[in-house]
This record gives structure tokens, sequence and C-alpha cells, in this order.
């Protein structure tokens, strides 16, 4: 059964104070990997895709890498505005579903 | 804005009741998935429909069924509420691996 595991629950920074969020998963067969974000009370938006091991993308201050086993969203020079719960998510390529597995997130709270 | 609409934004019912959410998937999206958003179990897949036909299920409960027209909109009956069912329910479409959320209906069962 394909797993997610987020660390840590919650975390918070001083505005500028840069961190990384951990994604663990477990899956037969990966067909990729996905970070959402999550404000409160909205739906999550789409913030990468990542399909192999040392893969990485970037998107302002946000960096997403991958390994075998585990991805990472590294969070440079952090402000308020990236104050939510970032999601990470799994698809696997075995079952042929699309389905997406996610954790339970990580809090970010960023404090000026 | 991701472009996926749901309808209503907020319900609030009586246990035992029936209630039907709305999705329309963005434009050129085939595919239609339907999640659960609980407190203490996190965004759960329920069922994914592509192009009118039900591709997928997950943890849906017997309860619930959904079904997607031939305009691609998709709708989510629950029916015999319970308490339990309280919720945030999304919708989400794709046509390739991304999947784009909806703003959600928050269902209270009361």
């Amino acid at each position: 059964e394909d797993q997610v595991t987020q660390s840590p629950e919650a975390l918070r920074l001083q505005e500028g104070e840069s961190s990384s969020l951990n994604c663990s998963y477990t899956v037969s067969g990966l067909r990729g990997l996905f970070w959402y974000r999550q404000d409160p009370g909205k739906g999550p938006e789409f913030l990468f895709t990542l399909y192999s091991a040392g893969e990485e993308k970037e998107k302002e201050r946000l960096k997403a890498t991958l390994t075998k086993k585990e991805s990472f969203l590294h969070i440079t020079a952090p402000k308020p505005e990236d104050s939510a719960t970032y999601l990470c998510a799994v698809q696997d390529s075995v079952s042929g579903f699309q389905k997406l597995v996610f954790g339970t997130g990580t809090r970010l709270l960023v404090s000026p | 804005d991701s472009g996926v609409t749901q309808t209503p934004k907020h319900l609030i019912t009586a246990t035992g009741q029936r209630v039907t959410l709305r999705c329309s998937p963005r434009s050129g999206d085939l595919s239609v998935y339907w999640y659960q958003q609980s407190l203490d179990q996190g965004l759960q897949f329920l069922i994914q429909y592509y192009n009118g036909e039900e591709r997928a299920k997950g943890n849906i409960l017997e309860r619930f069924s959904a079904q997607q027209f031939p305009d691609l909109h998709s709708e989510l009956n629950l029916s015999s509420l319970e308490l339990g069912d309280s919720a945030l329910y999304f919708c989400a479409s794709s046509r390739g691996s991304e999947q784009y959320f909806g703003p959600g209906t928050r269902l209270t069962v009361t």
C-alpha cells in the first residue's frame, strides 16, 4: 500500500530563516511526486511534479528535490505570505490508477 | 484560480439527509476526482471519472455515489448522512499527471 509521511507536522520560522520540509514515501512504482500548498479552508494549489530521483524544480523561494525514498521542499528566505500547509502526494505507476495518496502535511508559520 | 468550480461552498444539513455536490472541471480536462478532507484523516481519494466512465474507486462509502455527465461536470451524492461525514469535499480535474483542485464544499452534518 502506498504511504506518505511528512515531517515536521508544524514548523515555525522567522522571516528570512531558510529551512526544509521532508516527505518520505513508499510506493510500488513511482509515477510522480507532487507538492501542493493549501491555505486554511481553501483547495490545494499545485506547486511541483517530480518524476525521477535527482530531479529538482524551483519556483520563487521554493525548491523541490527527489530521491528514491524522499522528497524535500526547501524554502529560502521565507516571507509571512509563505505561511500555509504544504502537502506531498504520490501517484503510483503499477496500479494504473491516477489517484493521489497524500501525506498529512506540514503547517508552516513564518513570522515577520 | 485553478479553473475548477464547486458548488455550493457550504452545506449544513441534518443526519439522515441526502445532499448533492457539484463540480465543473477545467476546460478540456476529461478526468474528475473527488477527495474528502477531514481533520483526523487528511485528504482521502474517493473516486475518479474519465470522460463519463468510472475509472477508479478509493475508500468511498456505499452511501456515497458519483457520476460524470456528457458536459463533463460531475456530481457527488451523499445519502443517509452521519455526523462523521462532516468534512471538506474537493473536486480535482486533470488532463495529464497534475491534478488541479477546486475551492471545495464544506459539509456540516448536525
